[in-house]
């Protein structure tokens, strides 16, 4: 069965201050994996995926096979950055269709 | 509407009682998902729509629950005999198309509905 795993529950940086997020997972097949994040008081989103290898608000993500990581990362952060992560594995085989979510990292950057 | 909307927001009801939970996905989008969050959890799937049916119900916890979509939009959660390990927040999410392919299609989420049962 497919698994994610988010080690810290916390994480606090200070501004300008670079930020990694780790995320590991478990899947026999090929992963397909994404972030999520949900500022306060806000609805969950979609932050990143691995496929589109792009940057968002400055956050990378890059698949690691071999060490079956996925860490979120961003060389300077900003208060603004402040949220709860999820890293998500999507499962797509048959009819199923649905995402495994860690138990996510709430990200405090202090000024 | 501008994105997927859920009511009630708030639910409390007391053990052993029904509830009826709505998700009012984004207008097109055929692929509706539920999705359950304990405490300090990540969201965790219950059960997925393509269209009116069910694809994919390998998450619903037992037969206390159930869902449905009969017009292929509007959902209902439907929870029998509420015990308090069902307290959650229960999370609707829609997208476009089924997630077939990365990158293919996003899926949103709604506000959510908290879930107490005293």
């Amino acid at each position: 069965a497919q698994r994610v795993t988010q080690p810290e529950k916390l994480l606090s940086v200070f501004k300008g201050a670079p930020v990694e997020l780790k995320c590991n997972y478990s899947y026999s097949g090929s992963p397909e994996l994404f972030w999520y994040v949900q500022y306060s008081r806000q609805r969950l989103q979609l932050l990143l995926r691995h496929i589109s290898r792009e940057s968002i608000k400055g956050f990378t993500a890059d698949l690691n096979k071999g060490e079956t990581s996925f860490h979120l990362k961003k060389p300077f952060a900003q208060e603004e950055d402040s949220a709860m992560y999820y890293c998500a594995l999507h499962l797509s085989s048959g009819s199923a269709r649905q995402l495994t979510f860690g138990s996510g990292t709430q990200l405090t950057v202090l000024p | 509407g501008a994105g997927v909307s859920q009511t009630p927001s708030n639910k409390v009801t007391e053990k052993g009682k029904y509830v009826e939970l709505r998700c009012d996905p984004i207008s097109g989008h055929t692929a509706l998902y539920w999705y359950r969050q304990s405490l300090g959890q990540g969201p965790e799937f219950l059960i997925y729509f393509q269209g009116t049916g069910a694809a994919d119900d390998s998450g619903l916890p037992n037969d206390r629950f159930f869902a449905v979509r009969p017009e292929g939009s509007v959902s209902t959660l439907k929870i029998q005999r509420t015990e308090r390990g069902d307290s959650a927040v229960y999370l609707c999410a829609s997208s476009l198309y089924a997630i077939a392919r990365p990158g293919e299609t996003e899926a949103f989420f709604g506000q959510g509905t908290r879930l107490t049962v005293v």
